[in-house]
């Protein structure tokens, strides 16, 4: 069965590092979604991503944050200047797209410590 | 603004006993209502949804939820309680008129007891 996949499984920074977090979607999807989750708190939407540029994005999601799809299989998440409340656990999902609303399939997250 | 609520941040039960977990949103425009599991270490798994029709849903694993629009709630259940089903729960919730993304509750982590 396909499934979203992201790399790596954990990723530790220093504060005011670049990192980049990467998800492989569901090869015939189309939509693409970033989450994340504070230790202890709710699933928060950063950015949702479609036919190569952002279709919606939260609050949360400032300059600091970019995201991209460089090939035709992976999507990316970049954090320019890591602060150190941006340690969570990133989740990215994909989804199928067409007129009926598809759930969104989500990879196993990149838990992200900044220090 | 829109919120899904999860009132139960812990529960507990005994293996073989009924569960429910509750979930209510708020907001005017039709939802379409998602159950996941997260087990450690994991994805989030899809359990079951809702977009319209037949307010039972039944999911895998032996789950359902009921859409009750009068209480705005879409409450996860399972008959039997197994040992394997510890994990977390979140709620989440789209809406038709708001775009792509999801709204999830805080969770409700399960415990199991033999």
């Amino acid at each position: 069965e396909p499934e979203v996949t992201q790399t790596p499984s954990h990723q530790v920074t220093q504060m005011g590092q670049e990192v980049i977090l990467r998800c492989v979607p569901i090869s015939n999807h189309l939509y693409f979604y970033w989450y994340r989750q504070i230790l202890g708190q709710k699933v928060e939407f950063l950015v949702s991503f479609y036919n190569n540029e952002i279709s919606e994005k939260s609050e949360i999601f400032d300059d600091q944050f970019s995201v991209e799809r460089p090939d035709g299989s992976n999507f990316t998440l970049k954090i320019r200047s890591t602060k150190l409340e941006d340690s969570a656990m990133y989740f990215c999902a994909s989804r199928l797209g067409g007129n009926s609303y598809n759930e969104q399939f989500f990879g196993p997250g990149t838990r992200l410590t900044v220090l | 603004a829109q919120s899904v609520t999860q009132p139960d941040i812990h529960i507990t039960v005994s293996e073989g006993a009924s569960l429910e977990l509750r979930c209510n949103y708020s907001y005017g425009a039709t939802p379409y209502l998602f159950w996941y599991v997260q087990s450690p270490g994991q994805g989030l798994q899809l359990l079951l949804k809702y977009f319209s029709g037949d307010t039972l849903v039944q999911g895998i694993k032996g789950f359902e939820a009921e859409f009750k629009r009068s209480q705005s709630s879409f409450n996860l259940r399972k008959p039997s309680v197994h040992w394997s089903d510890a994990a977390e729960y979140f709620c989440a919730v789209g809406f038709r008129n708001t775009g792509n993304q999801f709204y999830f509750g805080t969770g409700t982590s399960l415990t199991v007891i033999p």
